[in-house]
């Protein structure tokens, strides 16, 4: 079975502090992982995910296997940051195109 | 603009009552998704389709049944609504990325179903 799991509902930080919303996931194989963000009033969308190895609007996640974690960072956290961010995850063994997702972090940059 | 769509965006129904959703989108995708979202729970998978003659149950597909009536449209139905279905519904469609095994998902502006 293949789990994810966001430990933190809400995280809250100041403008200009780093910021860093954890992801472990637990699989047996070789995974593939993404973090999807939600801003207010608009739809889920795609921010990076762990192949492609981007850096998109200044967020990056290092897939490490060892911790079997994918925590997403920001060095300098901005207003436009606030959303809700979910961890997913896609078992490369089959399956590849059904996503399971964590239960999300809300993040809230204050001024 | 390519998009994806759901009707309706608000939906208040009777326990046992039967109910659809929609989904529409075009993006000319051939994989379409149904998710609901619970507080606390995150999304989770309910059905799937790869192209018009697939159908596939996700995690909780019990009380839920779907039809993809054209490549275009994917429809969502409780047969006999319960109020443990109340939840926000997404579709989402899918498309490759590159050689990567899993598709980047779009995803709609979702449904707000209450089952009183």
């Amino acid at each position: 079975a293949q789990r994810v799991t966001q430990p933190e509902k809400l995280l809250s930080v100041f403008k200009g502090a780093p910021v860093e919303l954890k992801c472990n996931y637990s699989y047996s194989g070789s995974p593939e992982l993404f973090w999807y963000v939600q801003y207010s009033r608009q739809r889920l969308q795609l921010l990076l995910r762990h192949i492609s190895r981007e850096s998109i609007k200044g967020f990056t996640a290092d897939l490490n296997k060892g911790e079997t974690s994918f925590h997403l960072k920001k060095p300098f956290a901005q207003e436009e940051d606030s959303a809700m961010y979910y961890c997913a995850l896609s078992g490369v063994t089959g399956g590849g195109n059904k996503l399971t997702f964590g239960t999300g972090t809300q993040l809230k940059v204050e001024l | 603009d390519a998009d994806v769509t759901q009707t309706p965006r608000n939906r208040i129904t009777k326990t046992g009552k039967r109910i659809m959703l929609e989904c529409s989108q075009t993006k000319g995708h051939d994989r379409m998704y149904w998710y609901r979202q619970d507080p606390g729970l995150g999304l989770r998978l309910i059905y799937y389709s790869f192209d018009v003659k697939d159908i596939n149950k996700g995690e909780i597909s019990d009380g839920y049944s779907v039809s993809r009536q054209a490549q275009a449209k994917f429809s969502l139905s409780l047969e006999s609504a319960i109020p443990n279905q109340t939840a926000l519904y997404f579709c989402a469609t899918s498309a490759p990325y590159g050689t990567a095994l899993t598709d980047t998902q779009y995803f709609g502006p979702g449904t707000r179903l209450t089952v009183l």
